[in-house]
């Protein structure tokens, strides 16, 4: 059975750094590629990136000067690391599974709230 | 970018009525995904490959189009169907359509 967990601090101050985390089972993240995805309360979802299977990243390129994702294999991790945040950046933020078309297995997704 | 722009924004509709959503790109795809959310939940794969239903989707739901224009049909609408619906598609990145809420008229 597959499953993804996002987990990570609820609340960041602004211009800090954002660090989440998406711990998978069922799925091995050596043969899966794993995507980000984020969605201001009552707006709609933005793809954030993915890093793929052989370890590569990909960024949309609205926020990749910000954003870098990395894994650790062994503890079936993907990371989201996301610098200056802002206001803006207050989201749901979402794991998923990327098959190369579209998103099969979701996270429950994390709430982030950028504030002072 | 792909630009996906879905209509309408809202919308209402009866039981028993037939529903439709349209989703155009601003340039060609080959396929279009849809993704069914509900409050509080995150979304579901829904129509994968244009018109293939995801595993538990009602067979009252079909997706059909190519090129720029695709659409999602509801032959007949429940009361269960009542969500946003989004459609996203894959061209060397992943963009999604803004949306469309679809309630209970």
């Amino acid at each position: 059975q597959v499953q993804l967990k996002e987990s990570g601090p609820g609340l960041v101050q602004p211009s800090q750094t954002l660090s989440l985390t998406c711990t998978v089972s069922g799925l091995s993240l050596t043969s899966n590629s794993v995507s980000w995805i984020r969605q201001p309360p009552g707006k709609g979802l933005e793809w954030m990136g993915v890093i793929w299977s052989n370890g590569g990243t990909d960024y949309n390129s609205a926020i990749k000067s910000r954003l870098s994702i990395s894994r650790d294999t062994s503890k079936s991790q993907v990371f989201l690391k996301m610098n200056s945040l802002q206001t803006e950046d207050t989201a749901m933020y979402f794991c998923a599974r990327s098959r190369l078309q579209y998103f099969d297995y979701w996270g429950q997704g994390v709430m982030v709230t950028v504030s002072s | 970018e792909i630009v996906l722009t879905q209509s309408p924004t809202t919308m209402a509709a009866s039981p028993g009525e037939k529903v439709t959503i349209t989703c155009r790109a601003s340039s060609s795809v080959s396929y279009m995904h849809w993704y069914q959310q509900k409050p509080g939940a995150s979304p579901k794969p829904w129509i994968y490959d244009t018109s293939k239903l995801a595993s538990g989707v009602p067979n009252r739901f079909s997706g059909s189009g190519s090129g720029t224009s695709y659409s999602l049909t509801i032959s007949s609408m429940e009361t269960e169907d009542t969500a946003t619906y989004y459609c996203q598609q894959w061209s060397s990145n992943w963009t999604f359509g803004g949306g469309t809420k679809l309630e209970l008229k």
